[in-house]
């Protein structure tokens, strides 16, 4: 149990475009969902957090219109990386969590390449 | 914000030898997750273990939280152990259970 799927696996787009990508729990409700940034050879940076209805809170230093992030439903949270430069490449990963302090599940992550 | 060291940054094993990484952290903590992450990004749950020890298989993990460490043990290591593995944790008091992750420590085994 406990799966978490993304949507797309790789997306490569042209400068100036905005890419929506998904984040799914499959087998359980998600009452919270989180976005990670993962550079090459480093490790997981926390972008922002998501509860279902309720506005994201976004960490230090990221644009919440440069990222935008709805959390539709118990089930759904997406980022769309709006007007993409090629400094937007990245691997983005979300997770998520049913329960207070438990273990997050995470899903397979997203590339980007922005040309 | 806490701070989270793994060590080492690099190891390199043979097959079938057994290894042990280090997970350090500056405060106290109400979670604490060992991630493995394979070549193709997928972080993958080790271990929820914020106290005490846990097995599973060829790993086990032991969180000593009031000195503030953790220990993740490899048995009998093979090739497809191969990745990073971090060490991430949730500060006591910290808002919302968001993760703060250590930078990892990365494992190849050759066979």
């Amino acid at each position: 149990g406990a799966v978490v799927s993304q949507h797309p696996s790789r997306v490569i787009c042209k400068s100036g475009t905005s890419v929506k990508i998904e984040c799914r729990s499959l087998d359980f409700q998600a009452t919270t969902m989180f976005w990670y940034r993962q550079f090459p050879k480093q490790s997981l940076m926390l972008m922002a957090t998501s509860n279902e209805g309720s506005k994201a809170t976004y960490e230090q230093g990221v644009e919440k219109d440069k990222f935008l992030i709805n959390h539709a439903s118990l089930t759904l949270s997406t980022l769309t990386v709006t007007s993409a430069h090629p400094e937007d490449s990245s691997f983005y990963i979300c997770s998520a969590t049913h329960h207070r302090g438990e273990t997050q599940y995470f899903g397979p992550g997203t590339r980007l390449l922005v040309l | 914000g806490i701070q989270v060291e793994q060590s080492p940054p690099d190891l390199i094993l043979q097959e079938g030898a057994n290894s042990t990484l280090r997970c350090n952290f500056s405060d106290s903590v109400n979670n604490l997750q060992w991630f493995h992450q394979n070549p193709w990004g997928q972080l993958i749950n080790l271990f929820y273990i914020p106290s005490g020890t846990k097995q599973n298989g060829r790993l086990s993990a032991t969180t000593v939280a009031t000195e503030r460490y953790s220990l993740l043990y490899i048995s009998s290591s093979q090739t497809t152990d191969s990745g990073v593995y971090f060490c991430a944790v949730v500060p006591h008091g910290g808002s919302n259970y968001k993760l703060t992750f250590g930078k990892g420590t990365l494992l190849t085994v050759n066979p």
